[in-house]
């Protein structure tokens, strides 16, 4: 049962455009989401987070938008750099007392110059 | 800048072979996670460390998966034996606390093939 769905495999944008990737989740009680990075032959990197609290947050060119009562997340890359190329996961956990984060299976990012 | 190191970058090995990883986290970072990435899938997390102890393995493949922490610092993951199926990524990843809200920092990953 995949809890966090990440629906499109692949997106390509033309630098300078604005990139929309997308994520959905089925399970109601995760109340913290995040987003990573990941380069090829390197570790995943943490990009940006949101709480089920808020229902936007910004960090420079980034921004994750959280639509609670449709389960769904987004993030916003603008404007879109060839160096924004990469795979990016979502990832989801609820607040057990630990973090246990879920991750989609991610979208791999293609910005052309 | 610190980083998460992980040994060896690459392995392959035979079926039915026991293999290993090791993991070394950003110094004092007493979280420390082991995750395994199948191709075209997300990281998976297969056990988290508290200092030594164990927070969660629940999605361990106990029959066949070890990990330990000993003295709460490096870590290491075994496979035996090695089937087919195991082969992946497996990444490691460290975070100052374990609550939700901090960071994790993962390694490059150990890619694993059986063959």
């Amino acid at each position: 049962d995949q809890q966090v769905k990440q629906n499109s495999p692949s997106l390509s944008v033309q630098e300078g455009r604005i990139s929309i990737l997308n994520c959905d989740y089925t399970n109601s009680m995760f109340d913290y989401f995040l987003w990573y990075k990941k380069y090829p032959a390197e570790g995943p990197t943490f990009l940006i987070s949101i709480s089920s609290i808020k229902d936007k947050n910004e960090d420079g060119r980034f921004t994750v938008f959280l639509n609670k009562s449709a389960k769904h997340l987004s993030l916003h890359i603008v404007p879109s750099q060839p160096g924004d190329s990469a795979v990016y996961f979502c990832a989801a956990s609820q607040n057990t007392g630990f973090q246990k984060l879920v991750f989609g299976t991610g979208t791999r990012l293609l910005v052309s110059p | 800048e610190a980083e998460v190191a992980q040994s060896p970058r690459y392995k392959i090995t035979e079926k039915s072979q026991a293999v290993a990883f090791w993991c070394d986290p950003i110094s004092g970072h007493a979280t420390l996670y082991w995750y395994r990435q199948i191709l075209g899938q997300g990281p998976e997390l297969l056990v988290q460390f508290q200092d030594e102890s164990v927070v969660d393995d629940s999605q361990l493949p106990k029959d066949r998966f070890s990990a330990e922490r000993l003295k709460g610092v490096d870590s290491t993951l075994k496979i035996q034996p090695a089937e087919l199926g195991d082969s992946a990524m497996y990444l490691c990843a460290s975070s100052s606390d374990l609550r939700v809200g901090y960071e994790q920092y993962f390694g490059p990953g150990t890619r694993l093939t059986v063959t």
